[in-house]
């Protein structure tokens, strides 16, 4: 089975630059998560699809950042304009569904974004 | 907003010993717990979970426990071995949060050979 797949593993940007990461979660996942990681803390949840709609989007800085799914399956997760704060690793995850008991993610590599 | 802590930043533990890994929560109406474990430069793992209805969960050398009077759960890995050496995040999901995953900070382990 392929795992949650994640590009790019890197980038690096100036503030107020954009930036976009691509996430292809495992086939047949119906759920699909952003979370951010910053260094020293543990992942934080930015979003959460369910199939093509949003289940929870309420930590997700609307202001500069956007993620879509469409057609249920790729994501992407946009930054614009990035600010000195947004350097984080951004994984991706995805589940079989909401309602799978105890909901076990599984995670993509991870995208690490640096804003100089 | 802190619904999950692991308050230990590193844990060190010779080879062959335990390795005991503590979390603490504040929401009493979770679900499930769970462990991931990190390597650098990957993602998080599935390791272990447990039901909030239930005390303790075993699979092979990691076993879970749940106190839930204390709101306090610890991983035990017996014996440890070095390639246990990574962050570990204790992870909880349900309740007011719905199907949200909540993590902790997480513990980063060294076991020495």
């Amino acid at each position: 089975e392929a795992g949650v797949a994640q590009s790019p593993r890197y980038k690096i940007i100036e503030k107020r630059q954009s930036v976009a990461f691509w996430c292809n979660p495992i086939s047949g996942h119906a759920t699909l998560y952003w979370y951010q990681q910053i260094l020293g803390q543990g992942p934080k949840l930015l979003i959460q699809f369910q199939n093509n709609g949003v289940v929870d989007d309420s930590q997700l800085p609307k202001d500069r950042f956007s993620a879509e799914r469409l057609k249920g399956v790729d994501s992407t997760l946009k930054i614009q304009p990035a600010k000195l704060e947004d350097s984080a690793v951004y994984l991706c995850a995805s589940s079989l569904s909401l309602n799978s008991g105890a909901n076990v993610l599984t995670f993509g590599a991870g995208s690490r974004l640096t804003v100089l | 907003d802190q619904q999950v802590k692991q308050n230990s930043p590193s844990l060190s533990v010779q080879e062959g010993r335990i390795s005991i890994l503590n979390c603490d929560y504040t929401n009493s109406m979770f679900d499930y717990f769970l462990w991931y474990k990190k390597y650098p430069a990957e993602g998080p793992t599935f390791l272990i979970s447990i039901s909030s209805i239930k005390d303790k969960n075993e699979d092979g050398r990691f076993t879970v426990f749940l106190n839930k009077s204390a709101k306090h759960l610890s991983l035990h890995i017996v014996p440890s071995q070095p390639g246990d050496s990574a962050v570990y995040f204790c992870a909880a999901i349900g309740g007011v949060g719905g199907f949200k995953t909540i993590f902790g900070a997480g513990t980063r382990l060294f076991v020495k050979a």
